[in-house]
């Protein structure tokens, strides 16, 4: 089946840095690609679709400058925190289309944890 | 309108019984439907789909059935395996975003 690779799997980070969170589809070109954030024991909220070569859709909600998306690339799409804070510490969790079976596969997930 | 109702919120089911997870939207629009198993810690991953233009769907021990005219549609997970305790997510679509339901966390106990 379709894989999609998300890395880190787990990071930790000071109050204020940047972190990025790479999503890509191994065996497949994806031209759209979807960024979840997870809370324990909560299902998948939706923060963003990110279309290649294009800006990403934001969800009511989500802070675009905080949460930077993108899309450069069929099979990679990026998602950096920015100036990330503890209340910014989730489960994220990428997703990618497959066009040709329109199919979302998601990746393993990265757990954020902010000090 | 853009809702998922999915229930129940946990389910303990015996090994080799049957789990049975419910869902029930309103959007018409929505034309696929795919069920998802997660473990802790890691990614969702897509378990068995259905489109509305049949009401059955079996996959091994994973069965989708579908409503159309009630808007509902369940997961029935034949035989239960200790190794299948996870939490199971139904989604559903209209070609562009998932909409998730809350999730149902199943246990299954020797």
């Amino acid at each position: 089946g379709a894989v999609v690779s998300q890395h880190p799997s787990w990071v930790i980070c000071k109050s204020g840095t940047s972190v990025k969170i790479e999503c890509r589809s191994l065996d497949f070109q994806a031209t759209t690609m979807f960024w979840y954030r997870q809370f324990p024991k909560q299902s998948l909220m939706l923060m963003a679709t990110s279309n290649e070569g294009s800006k990403a859709t934001y969800e009511q909600g989500v802070e675009k400058d905080k949460f930077l998306i993108n899309h450069a690339s069929l099979t990679l799409s990026t998602l950096t925190v920015t100036s990330a804070h503890p209340e910014d510490s989730s489960f994220y969790i990428c997703s990618a289309r497959d066009w040709r079976v329109n199919i979302q596969y998601f990746g393993a997930g990265t757990r954020l944890s902010v000090l | 309108q853009q809702q998922v109702k999915q229930s129940p919120q946990s389910l303990i089911v015996q090994k080799g019984g049957i789990s049975i997870i419910n869902c029930a939207y309103e959007n018409t629009a929505f034309d696929y439907f795919p069920w998802y198993q997660q473990f802790p810690g890691k990614g969702p991953a897509l378990l068995i789909a259905i489109r509305p233009d049949v009401s059955e769907k079996k996959e091994g021990r994973f069965t989708i059935s579908f409503n159309k005219s009630a808007k509902q549609f369940s997961l029935h997970i034949m035989d239960s395996q200790p190794g299948d305790s996870a939490t199971y997510f139904c989604a559903a679509s209209d070609d562009e975003k998932l909409t998730f339901g809350t999730g149902t966390r199943l246990t299954i106990i020797p």
